[in-house]
């Protein structure tokens, strides 16, 4: 199975200031029709999953601007230009090229 | 807008049966590929299973291969999880999940209890 790893696993961040997570996964994502399925998730407490970003770069309808994917093969990228306060909770990447798809361990953004 | 609500989740002894349900509405449920992924408790999550918008293609976790079985009925606009020979490590929350591998919408859960 295609690991995903996450970095850093807990993130302390400040209201307005940016945040970073990393993921990276142990095969390259490039799928045989040239898309990459790698799909970033914010989990809120108590609260269902929510997908954010989709195929790396790609903004979910009503997801704030400040969120934005990046990366390529097998390293990838989700920033907060801003955090806000209903910004904390767990945020998940999660590949779908190589079945069974899998997710990184995910990643606590709370407020310092 | 897009509505999935599970049903079915309870507590069950192990190696006892469970068969979630999930209604959907506010989408073309015929045309959607279709999964269930699930989330033991603290814990992350885990893609076990989708099913094609025909059901004619059809993928498991190797966690649950041989005892869980996808299904759909495009007329009730309904999925389902039958989940057999459950083990206590199958406790989790279950969620119905539009799309695959897009997840571009989640249900709010089903949480399925495997104890004595």
């Amino acid at each position: 199975d295609v690991v995903m790893t996450q970095s850093p696993l807990s993130l302390p961040v400040t209201l307005g200031q940016p945040a970073s997570i990393s993921c990276r996964s142990s095969q390259s994502l490039v799928h045989s029709d040239g898309n990459t399925y790698l799909n970033w998730f914010q989990q809120r407490p108590g609260q269902s999953p929510r997908r954010l970003i989709y195929k790396v770069s790609n903004r979910d309808s009503g997801v704030p601007d400040r969120f934005s994917g990046s990366g390529s093969g097998t390293d990838f990228t989700l920033k907060i230009s801003r955090v806000e306060a209903e910004d904390v909770g767990v945020y998940y990447c999660m590949q779908g090229t190589h079945w069974p798809w899998t997710f990184g361990q995910g990643t606590t953004v709370e407020i310092k | 807008q897009v509505q999935l609500v599970e049903s079915g989740g309870g507590l069950v002894k192990p190696g006892g049966s469970l068969r979630l349900s999930c209604v959907t509405s506010g989408f073309t449920f015929s045309d959607s590929y279709m999964s269930w992924i699930r989330q033991a408790p603290g814990k992350g999550l885990e893609w076990l299973s989708y099913i094609s918008g025909s059901s004619a293609d059809t993928k498991y976790a190797g966690s649950v291969k041989g005892r869980f079985t996808i299904s759909r009925d495009n007329a009730k606009k309904s999925l389902y999880l039958q989940m057999d020979s459950l083990r206590v490590e199958d406790t989790a929350v279950y969620y119905c999940v539009r799309g695959a591998p897009s997840a571009g919408s989640w249900g709010q859960g089903a949480l399925v209890t495997v104890s004595s």
